[in-house]
């Protein structure tokens, strides 16, 4: 299975700011993801961070506010700007990857960076 | 598009007896249904999936079963133990993945 880290695992900023997340996986992946899940809740798709162009993002969710970033297979950023306390969740990365012995692909999830925002 | 509904929301049982959560989905073209376990401070940990050219698959202590005409998936846990205490998440899949709104699962000592 892949292994995914993020960065960073938890942070808390001021309404206004912006804060960048980066998610780093151990094996090149063909589709990765970025979730939501606001405290106490279920998982919210974001976005599919598509290498060498732009994210697909879900209805409800745009570019200028999450803006992403996949420069390579291994590799993607999600930005959360111009914070206000709404924003506070549990951002999560997430990969499609092949499960051991496996013949198909199944998704993975990073341990998620808790954003809490004032 | 694709609902899934999970029930129940909340649900103690004491350690050594079985659990149950039940999901089911409005998309019959679904084919794929991925069970995650959620612990605190940590994301969810994909624990059993089973896609819909099966009626059921073990692992260990936990087995899912899929009923395609009623739309309709469950998760058992038998012998459960103070470590199966978590949140957890049915999902349900054709191109991307649609969760259920989770279930807190207490074992009582």
């Amino acid at each position: 299975s892949a292994v995914i880290s993020q960065k960073p695992s938890r942070d808390i900023c001021q309404r206004g700011t912006s804060l960048t997340i980066q998610c780093q996986v151990d094996s090149q992946v063909t589709m990765m993801f970025w979730y939501r899940q606001q405290p106490g809740q279920s998982l919210t798709l974001i976005a599919t961070a598509n290498q060498g162009s732009e994210a697909t993002y879900e209805s409800g969710f745009v570019i200028d506010k999450f803006p992403i970033s996949r420069p390579n297979l291994t590799f993607s950023t999600l930005t959360v700007s111009n914070m206000s306390p709404e924003d506070s969740s549990i951002y999560l990365c997430s990969v499609l990857g092949q499960a051991s012995g496996g013949s198909t692909d199944t998704q993975y999830f990073g341990p998620g960076t808790r954003l809490t925002v004032l | 598009g694709e609902n899934v509904e999970q029930h129940p929301s909340t649900l103690s049982v004491q350690e050594g007896d079985s659990a149950v959560i039940k999901c089911t989905y409005s998309d019959s073209a679904s084919n794929y249904f991925p069970w995650y376990k959620q612990e605190l401070g940590k994301g969810p940990q994909l624990i059993i999936d089973i896609r819909s050219n099966v009626g059921e698959k073990k692992d260990q202590r936990i087995a899912v079963t899929l009923n395609k005409t009623a739309k309709h998936f469950s998760l058992h846990i038998t012998e459960t133990q103070p470590e199966d205490s978590a949140v957890y998440f049915c999902a349900a899949s054709l191109d991307k993945i649609i969760f259920g709104k989770g279930t807190r699962l207490h074992i009582l000592p």
